[in-house]
Parts: C-alpha cells; sequence; structure tokens
C-alpha cells in the first residue's frame, strides 16, 4: 500500500557529526514536508517543496539545514554540524496538490514514520 | 501570524462522547484540520472543515466556527484504541503557506 517511508527510524550521533535524513514520498504525490517534533516546541514546519522546487525553508536554521529534493522520489535533509539541541523526531509528509486552489490538499498530508535524532 | 489553543490534556471512559476544543487567533485560512497522534507514531489526517459547521466521518466529527474563532474534534463511542494526541492545524491565505500546527490535546480513554 501508498505510504511514505523515511530511513533511518533512529539516529544517534555525536555532537558536530553530519546526519543524513532521507525520504520517498508517495508515488504521484508532489509536495514534500519535513517537519520536526519536540515536547517543548511541537510540530514544527522546516521546509517544503512543490514538484521538487523549495517554496519555504524558513522554518530552518540555515547555518546547519539544507534540504534538497534530488528526485522526485527522494527527499533529503541535512545537519552539519549536528547540536545537542537538534535532538527531536524528524518527520516527512507528503501531499497530492495537483490544483493548488483545492486547499484541501494542502490540509491532507500523510506522514512518514519518522527519523529520532539523538545528538549527544 | 497564527495561534491555536488547545487544552493539554482530557480524559474520558470507554463508550462515552468527548470534545476536544480548538480556539485560534489568525488573520484568516483556508481550513482547520486535525490530526492524531499515537506514542511513538506519526500524524494521521482525520478531518478538515473549509466551511462553518459540522463534518461527520464515522465517529468522529469537527465543527468549525469562523465568526467565533473555534473549532472542535467530537468524538464517539470511546475506544481504547482513541488515546493519543490529537492536534489541530490551520492552512493560512496569507504569509506563510504551511500547515500551523497546535500543540496538541493528549486523550486518554480509561476502562
Amino acid at each position: 500500500d501508498a505510504r511514505v517511508t523515511q530511513t533511518p527510524r533512529h539516529k544517534v550521533t555525536e555532537m558536530g557529526q553530519e546526519v543524513t535524513m532521507r525520504c520517498q514520498p508517495i508515488l504521484g504525490h508532489n509536495t514534500v514536508f519535513w517537519y520536526r517534533q519536540t515536547m517543548m516546541q511541537g510540530l514544527e514546519l522546516l521546509a517544503y517543496f512543490r514538484n521538487r522546487a523549495p517554496l519555504d525553508d524558513s522554518g530552518m536554521p540555515k547555518d546547519r539545514f539544507s534540504a534538497e529534493m534530488p528526485d522526485a522520489t527522494l527527499a533529503t535533509l541535512k545537519i552539519q554540524p549536528s547540536e545537542p539541541r537538534d535532538s527531536a523526531v524528524y518527520f516527512c509528509a507528503s501531499a497530492l496538490t495537483t490544483q493548488p486552489r483545492i486547499r484541501a490538499h494542502y490540509n491532507e498530508q500523510f506522514f512518514g514514520p519518522g527519523t529520532r535524532l539523538t545528538v549527544l | 501570524g497564527q495561534s491555536l489553543e488547545q487544552p493539554s490534556e482530557v480524559t474520558a471512559v470507554e463508550g462515552a462522547i468527548v470534545q476536544i476544543n480548538c480556539t485560534y487567533q489568525t488573520s484568516g485560512f483556508y481550513g482547520l484540520s486535525w490530526y492524531q497522534q499515537h506514542d511513538g507514531g506519526a500524524p494521521t489526517f482525520l478531518s478538515y472543515n473549509a466551511l462553518d459547521g459540522l463534518e461527520e466521518t464515522g465517529r468522529f466529527s469537527s465543527f468549525l466556527s469562523r465568526s467565533d474563532s473555534y473549532g472542535y474534534l467530537l468524538l464517539q463511542e470511546l475506544q481504547m484504541k482513541d488515546s493519543a494526541s490529537y492536534f489541530c492545524a490551520v492552512y493560512p491565505d496569507t504569509g506563510r503557506r504551511a500547515l500551523t500546527f497546535g500543540s496538541g490535546t493528549r486523550l486518554q480513554v480509561q476502562p
């Protein structure tokens, strides 16, 4: 069945190391979102793409975070260098928004299982 | 900006009805959504209200009143598996065009 996949599911790393998280959106979905979830901040949008073009990355610390979509089946989120405060669950979500005027498309997003990142 | 407020926790018993409220302060938005998230799991879309009124999907219903800046999620015939966190979210019509989530309500269903 169609679902968003994310790898790795868990990552433990040391401060200063590079972390790369990958996401495969649902086939045919053209919009991909990256979220971060912590107990303190809740669910925060980091960046999103439509048709592989970045539309908004204002939620990301740009000095250390970068998000890309090398192709329609792969989205990546990189942190370099990682810091303990980056410890969180990172979710990727996808949606089909071929008709942007239909706002319901943006409201129904399909989330992946998340990557639980721990930076020591 | 967008601001959504939800109660942090709600407790109810199996078989009962529970209402989770969401009040918001936002300049404008296209709709109010609800997501469910079980512990250790990912958020799952439940419902979307584009217009004022009640939307029903099985045991779950969602309501929106733009004039009152208020919405709620109604869960009927509660089951143990409904124990989860519930998030309301809005898609603004200006500024940053992406879903903004509330802080979530943790629902505990007791036998």
